[in-house]
């Protein structure tokens, strides 16, 4: 069955900093993976999603994924952040019909 | 993206009692999908609403508990049944758009406590 990890439960990081939030799945021969990010107090909203293609998918709002087939990691990425995107990130990859989804990164963005 | 809205965005229950909650969306979708996310915790599927026939459930719910319809391609209801503390999540559903293939989309959620 496919999994999802999402190794870092928090990651704390200054505003304009540079931030990585890692997720790593368990392999298969395709895959469709995702990227969610939860705001408090409402609902998922897509960031960006890999199904074929080139490995660097960009996404809404200045966020960026590399699909690494080899290490079966799939890390979400953002040059400098702000305020605005402390929430809770969530990676999942799809299986079958359904998504897997990891355990969730609490990104805390600090002035 | 399809329009998602879910009815109600929040709800204080008394155990015993059941809830239904609505997941309305502004265009027609095959594939409807319930999710629960109790606090602090991630996703899971409890169930996938199929327009015209039952539901098919995941491996840990079950129709008596968590009964769902789908009377058309634009609106499901979620009951949850015999509510004890343990229900206290929130419920979101999702859509993937016949246009969109191999993508999900979520409505804001009902953030239910159960007392």
């Amino acid at each position: 069955a496919q999994s999802v990890t999402q190794l870092d439960s928090q990651v704390p990081v200054f505003e304009e900093a540079p931030v990585e939030l890692r997720c790593n799945y368990s392999s298969s021969v395709s895959v469709y993976l995702f990227w969610y990010v939860q705001y408090p107090n409402q609902g998922l909203q897509l960031l960006l999603k890999y199904l074929s293609g080139s490995t660097l998918v960009k996404g809404i709002n200045g966020f960026e994924a590399e699909f690494n087939k080899s290490q079966t990691s799939f890390h979400l990425r953002k040059p400098s952040v702000h305020i605005s995107d402390t929430a809770e990130y969530f990676c999942a990859v799809k299986s079958s019909y359904k998504l897997i989804f990891g355990s969730g990164t609490r990104l805390l963005v600090r002035p | 993206s399809a329009v998602i809205s879910q009815k109600p965005s929040r709800d204080i229950c008394q155990r015993g009692t059941s809830l239904t909650i609505q997941c309305q969306v502004d265009s027609q979708v095959t594939m409807m999908f319930w999710y629960r996310q109790q606090p602090g915790q991630s996703l899971t599927l409890i169930a996938t609403a199929n327009q015209g026939s039952e539901a098919t459930y995941e491996s840990g719910f079950v129709i008596d508990k968590f009964p769902i319809s789908r009377p058309n391609l634009t609106f499901s209801t979620l009951t949850v049944s015999n509510m004890s503390p343990e229900d206290s999540s929130i419920y979101l559903c999702s859509v993937e758009e016949d246009r969109v293939q191999e993508t999900q989309y979520f409505g804001p959620g009902t953030r239910l406590l159960v007392l």
